[in-house]
């Protein structure tokens, strides 16, 4: 059974630093691309970056790009997320999702999600 | 960037009924399309991929349909647990992967 577990989130105040991690098993870990997902309290989702099972392709959405880095490591089955400067508008559910394949397609399988709040 | 617009953005139905949900992309994406189920509380689950193929696991009165800019997910017998918002994804050559705003499906 594939279980992805997030961990990291908490409260910390706007321009500070944080960093997500999941611990994925139930499959083999580096077969398959990886994600970020995030959903703000009451809204929708939004995708936040993906990572491909070697690290050679990475994508982040604008809201993101060159606050938030994506990675991964693939002997500890481990996929992270260094948030930096953040902001309020960051303050949302995280979620790791496990993608369809190797490539950044679909997101087959999620997880429960950590809660990040941004506020001082 | 390509958006996806998602109609109805709420719809109230009967147990039994064919419920049917539109996802329209800002240009063509060929047939790179999700469609995603989420209770509240809890993280979303993929119903559909490439448009039209059913997730292993999934009812099949679910499906879906389309290509291009135009798609839709079908329920075809509403049951009492499908009571949910769906929403639908893209993604592209670009490492863009957007979703739309959603779709809540509730109790007439």
């Amino acid at each position: 059974e594939v279980q992805l577990v997030e961990s990291g989130g908490g409260l910390v105040q706007p321009g500070r630093s944080l960093r997500l991690s999941c611990a994925a098993s139930g499959f083999t870990f580096d077969d398959y691309a990886m994600h970020w997902v995030r959903q703000a309290p009451g809204k929708g989702l939004e995708w936040v970056s993906g990572i491909s099972w070697n690290s050679g392709s990475i994508g982040y959405a604008d809201s993101v790009k060159g606050r938030f880095t994506i990675s991964r490591d693939n002997a500890k089955n481990s996929l992270y997320l260094q948030m930096n400067s953040l902001r309020a508008e960051d303050t949302a559910l995280y979620y790791c999702a496990k993608d369809f394949g190797a490539a950044l397609t679909y997101f087959q399988h999620w997880g429960q999600g950590t809660l990040v709040t941004v506020s001082s | 960037a390509i958006q996806l617009t998602q109609s109805p953005s709420s719809l109230s139905a009967s147990v039994g009924d064919r419920v049917t949900i539109t996802c329209r992309a800002s240009q063509g994406i060929s047939s790179a399309l999700a469609w995603y189920q989420q209770k509240p509380g809890k993280a979303p689950k993929l119903l559909i991929y490439d448009a039209s193929s059913l997730e292993s696991g999934v009812p099949s009165r679910f499906s879906g349909s389309g290509s291009g800019t135009d798609f839709t997910l079908t329920i075809s017998s509403l049951q009492p647990e499908d009571f949910a918002t769906y929403y639908c994804q893209q993604f592209n050559s670009y490492l863009i992967f957007t979703f739309g705003p959603g779709t809540k499906v509730d109790i007439k």
